[in-house]
């Protein structure tokens, strides 16, 4: 099955800074997802993005999938950011197959 | 804005125990999943339900777990004997087609503590 690789697996920003997050997978995918992890479990979702380019605010994604690899780019960074971020993908049937997540915390 | 709802958010429970998991999903959704996540590990795929079956599930969930949509509403994961290892988050989540088509969308989550 497919295998989903992020890195960095940590990173620690101060307040403002710009980040980029990456999502490699081992083969060509039909849905790529990004979520935010918040300090209390909860999975909240950032984009739907198989391909192309989307942007919410000041987080933007692109998946380029011919190249299997997506970036989620995180701009002016705020404490708020601060969490776990997975990627996750379908490569078939009907369930995501998640990365292990890059951790961000961002300092004031 | 519709979402998944989970109850109880915590619950503890005895090793060797029944639990039962609840999940209202976002009502014109039509697959159903259950996903768990032990403590700093990567989320991990359970099981996919539509049309009232399974229509996939990981090695993980074996005869100890179960799934069932009593009604119109509800999507329930019951571990039937638990075990200090089922200690997890556990996930539940619903899309209005298959996952391979359409985004997913995941309720706040269940924290299962066995002792």
């Amino acid at each position: 099955g497919i295998q989903v690789e992020q890195s960095p697996p940590d990173l620690i920003l101060q307040e403002g800074a710009n980040s980029t997050l990456r999502c490699n997978f081992s083969d060509s995918v039909n849905n790529l997802q990004w979520f935010h992890q918040n300090p209390w479990g909860q999975l909240i979702n950032l984009f739907y993005i198989p391909s192309g380019t989307k942007q919410n605010g000041r987080l933007s994604a692109t998946t380029v999938a011919t190249e299997r690899y997506s970036l989620l780019y995180i701009s002016s960074s705020q404490t708020t950011d601060s969490g776990v971020y997975f990627c996750a993908a379908v490569e078939y049937g009907n369930k995501l197959v998640f990365g292990a997540g890059t951790i961000l915390r961002v300092k004031s | 804005e519709p979402e998944v709802t989970q109850t109880p958010s915590h619950q503890v429970t005895q090793m060797g125990q029944e639990v039962i998991l609840r999940c209202v999903p976002i009502s014109n959704h039509l697959y159903f999943y259950w996903y768990r996540q032990i403590l700093g590990q990567k989320v991990e795929f359970l099981v996919s339900f539509y049309n009232n079956e399974i229509s996939e599930k990981s090695e993980i969930f074996d005869d100890q777990f179960s799934v069932e949509r009593p009604d119109g509403s509800n999507f329930t994961l019951k571990i039937r004997s638990t075990k200090l290892e089922d200690s997890a988050m556990y996930f539940c989540a619903s899309s209005g087609q298959g996952v391979m088509n359409t985004e997913a969308f995941f309720g706040q989550g269940t924290r299962l503590t066995v002792v």
